[in-house]
C-alpha cells in the first residue's frame, strides 16, 4: 500500500494563480482532509470530507476549494493564490473505526 | 484560545536521557494522538491513546482523561529521536485539536 500521496511535493505560484493540490489514498478510507502548517502554530484543518460526494469546511476554508468524486481522491484546489496561503499542506485519511490517521507526505508552496 | 498546550515548546537532551512532553488540553475528547515530525519530514502517527497507557519500543504514551492531561516518555534517547512531537486530541473522527509541537534535539 502506498498509504496517502500528494503532488507536488512543492510549488511557487504568483499572487492570483490558482493551481491544485492533488492527494490520494488507496486505503479505502472514508475520511479524508486538508490541513495546513504554518510556523509557531499547529496544523489547522481546511476542508474534510465523510465520503464521495460530502465534503465539509473546517477551522480556515476560505480561499480553497475541495470535492470528493471518489473514495480515494481528495484534491484541494487554491482559486486566486495569495502571499497568505504560503504554507505547508498535508492531506490525512482516517480510519474511522480505529481513529488512527495517516498523513501524507506534505506540499510546501510559497506565493509571491 | 488555545484548546491544546505542549511544554516544553523545545527540549535540548543527551543521548540516553529520560525524556517527557507534557500535553494539557481543555476539550472533551473521545481519543488522543501523539504524532511525530522530523525535520523538512511528514507526519507519523506514534500512539492513538483512549486511556491508560501503550508502549512501543522505547516509547510511552499515557494519558488522564479526568486531568485532560497526557505525557510522551522516550526512554534511553537517541539523536534519531531528534523530531518535532505533536499532542492532538479529538473529540470526534474529524475534529483534532493540535498542540504547536515540541522541537526535541538530542544530542549524541
Amino acid at each position: 500500500n502506498a498509504g496517502v500521496t500528494q503532488t507536488p511535493k512543492f510549488q511557487v505560484l504568483k499572487t492570483g494563480q490558482s493551481m491544485t493540490l492533488q492527494c490520494a489514498q488507496d486505503m479505502n478510507h472514508e475520511y479524508m482532509s486538508w490541513y495546513r502548517q504554518d510556523p509557531g502554530m499547529g496544523l489547522r484543518l481546511i476542508h474534510y470530507s465523510v465520503g464521495a460526494g460530502i465534503t465539509d469546511q473546517g477551522e480556515v476554508p476560505n480561499g480553497y476549494n475541495v470535492s470528493r468524486s471518489t473514495t480515494e481522491d481528495f484534491p484541494l484546489r487554491l482559486l486566486s493564490a495569495a502571499p497568505s496561503q504560503t504554507s505547508v499542506y498535508f492531506c490525512a485519511s482516517t480510519d474511522i473505526g480505529s481513529y488512527e490517521q495517516y498523513f501524507g507526505p506534505g506540499t510546501r508552496l510559497t506565493v509571491t | 484560545k488555545n484548546e491544546v498546550e505542549q511544554s516544553p515548546q523545545n527540549l535540548t537532551a543527551q543521548e540516553g536521557e529520560f525524556i517527557t512532553i507534557n500535553c494539557s488540553y481543555s476539550v472533551g475528547i473521545s481519543a488522543l494522538h501523539w504524532l511525530q515530525q522530523h525535520p523538512g519530514g511528514g507526519i507519523v502517527s506514534l500512539f492513538m491513546l483512549s486511556s491508560g497507557k501503550k508502549k512501543h519500543g522505547r516509547l510511552i504514551a499515557t494519558i488522564n482523561i479526568q486531568e485532560k492531561h497526557s505525557s510522551l516518555h522516550i526512554t534511553a534517547s537517541h539523536p534519531r529521536d531528534s523530531a518535532v512531537y505533536i499532542c492532538a486530541p479529538g473529540n470526534n473522527f474529524n475534529k483534532f485539536y493540535f498542540g504547536s509541537g515540541t522541537k526535541l534535539n538530542v544530542k549524541p
